[in-house]
């Protein structure tokens, strides 16, 4: 059973850029929730997409946005990039919303690392 | 407010040591999760064990144990007989009923396992 796969997992923009990054689920899940991992802030919760619709979302700015698709595969969106962005994104499926809640518990990628220059 | 504290930044083991892990959650939620995650160098954050806060057994998966303390709201994990392979930064991690189950991190604590 294929893992949970985000592409690219290197990535290298310039301030002011936009940048999509890619999650692919593992079959079955339905769940796709990101996570941006930096030294200063650690582990901080993105957004969680359940069935096409964007259940919970963290405490970040709009610049940060993202979408799922019918298959459950999941996009991120980061506009006008800044320095502090640079940080490692992942992303993690689950059977059902949330994460331990219902069963479940999450199973990550292996990120998606973004520079910022 | 939701909060995981893992005061251990770094901790050293010798091989075939035993090492514990310690993690000190805050939630004024009654259901909640308690997860021991692994990240090792290539980034992928891997589960390892999982409590429920209705559940009063500890459990023992192999060499892992996990030690659940409601009274003072520890959740501590236990390596057995360790290994270099088990060389990485650990993860502690709350979710619970009122944030949507959303996984709260503890800062992590890296272990390095010397032959």
């Amino acid at each position: 059973k294929a893992g949970v796969t985000q592409t690219p997992r290197y990535l290298i923009k310039t301030r002011g850029q936009q940048v999509t990054l890619s999650c692919s689920p593992i079959s079955g899940h339905r769940s796709v929730s990101w996570y941006q991992q930096t030294p200063g802030q650690g582990l901080q919760f993105l957004f969680e997409y359940f069935s096409e619709t964007q259940r919970n979302k963290g405490n970040f700015p709009g610049r940060f946005s993202g979408r799922q698709f019918s298959n459950s595969r999941s996009e991120m969106n980061v506009s006008t990039l800044e320095l502090g962005d640079s940080a490692l994104y992942l992303c993690a499926s689950s059977l059902g919303l949330g994460t331990g809640g219902y069963g479940t518990e999450a199973f990550f990628g292996q990120g998606t690392r973004l520079t910022v220059v | 407010a939701q909060k995981v504290t893992q005061a251990q930044t770094e901790i050293s083991v010798v091989e075939k040591g035993d090492v514990t892990l310690d993690c000190v959650y805050e939630t004024r939620d009654t259901t909640y999760y308690l997860f021991w995650y692994k990240q090792p160098p290539s980034g992928e954050l891997v589960f390892l064990i999982r409590r429920n806060s209705f559940d009063e057994q500890n459990e023992i998966s192999g060499r892992y144990s996990r030690n659940f303390q409601k009274s003072t709201s520890s959740f501590n994990f236990t390596i057995t007989a360790s290994q270099v392979v088990d060389s990485a930064v650990y993860f502690c991690a709350l979710s619970e009923a009122g944030s949507s189950y959303k996984l709260i991190f503890g800062s992590g604590t890296r272990l390095l396992v010397r032959p």
